[in-house]
């Protein structure tokens, strides 16, 4: 069955940039997403890439995708204590809407 | 324009007993979703409604669990009976063209 891997960590220092990974099994998958939860709340769709693409900016968000390796990776520029959460990875497969989730990587961002 | 709304946000019940979750999707939107993550593991997905319909509930985890969505609007999720392992987070989540899904807050359901 489909897979998806996050590293579970990453400490970052305020003002530096921030890079989460994930990885995928899935060759099929159509659209990877990053959904972002912060503390006592839900799930909010960050940004969203589709697999013919290799990069998406969205302001401080950079998205690169090589679907050769099944790499996806989340840039964020100018991190803020405010952006410390989870983020999750997420693919979806051709012609099907439900979504794959990785464990997600918490973001600490220290002052 | 309001998100999508899951009720309650916490719940506490014994084992055996029965619990049922609601969820009040995005106005207009077809697709709606559930989800459960379980204490360290993935976000898992359950199932699937079109409108009133389910579309897909391959991810429901045994007979124990019944979602419903009379009218096609919201849905609600019966846990009955209860066991100590149906605890975690349960997330509900609508879309209108299946590309983009937007999530409620989620239910943390802790079975005692």
């Amino acid at each position: 069955g489909e897979d998806v891997e996050q590293s579970l960590f990453l400490s970052v220092r305020e003002g530096d940039s921030s890079v989460i990974n994930c990885t995928y099994t899935d060759s099929s998958s159509t659209y990877l997403y990053w959904y972002k939860q912060e503390p006592g709340a839900g799930l909010q769709l960050l940004t969203y890439i589709f697999s013919n693409m290799d990069m998406k900016q969205d302001q401080r968000l950079t998205v690169l995708l090589n679907k050769k390796d099944k790499h996806l990776s989340l840039r964020i520029a100018d991190t803020q204590t405010g952006d410390s959460a989870i983020f999750f990875c997420a693919e979806s497969d051709t012609g099907y809407s439900t979504l794959t989730f990785g464990k997600g990587t918490m973001l600490l961002v220290s002052p | 324009e309001a998100g999508v709304t899951q009720f309650p946000s916490h719940s506490v019940i014994e084992k055996g007993q029965t619990v049922t979750l609601r969820c009040d999707p995005i106005s207009g939107h077809d697709n709606l979703y559930w989800y459960r993550r379980v204490m360290g593991k993935e976000i898992k997905f359950l199932l699937h409604f079109v409108k009133e319909s389910k579309q897909d509930e391959s991810g429901m985890p045994n007979n124990r669990f019944l979602a419903e969505r009379t009218g096609g609007t919201y849905s609600t999720l019966k846990v009955q009976p209860a066991e100590l392992e149906d605890s975690g987070v349960y997330f509900c989540a609508s879309s209108q063209n299946r590309v983009k899904a937007f999530f409620g807050q989620g239910t943390r359901l802790t079975v005692v």
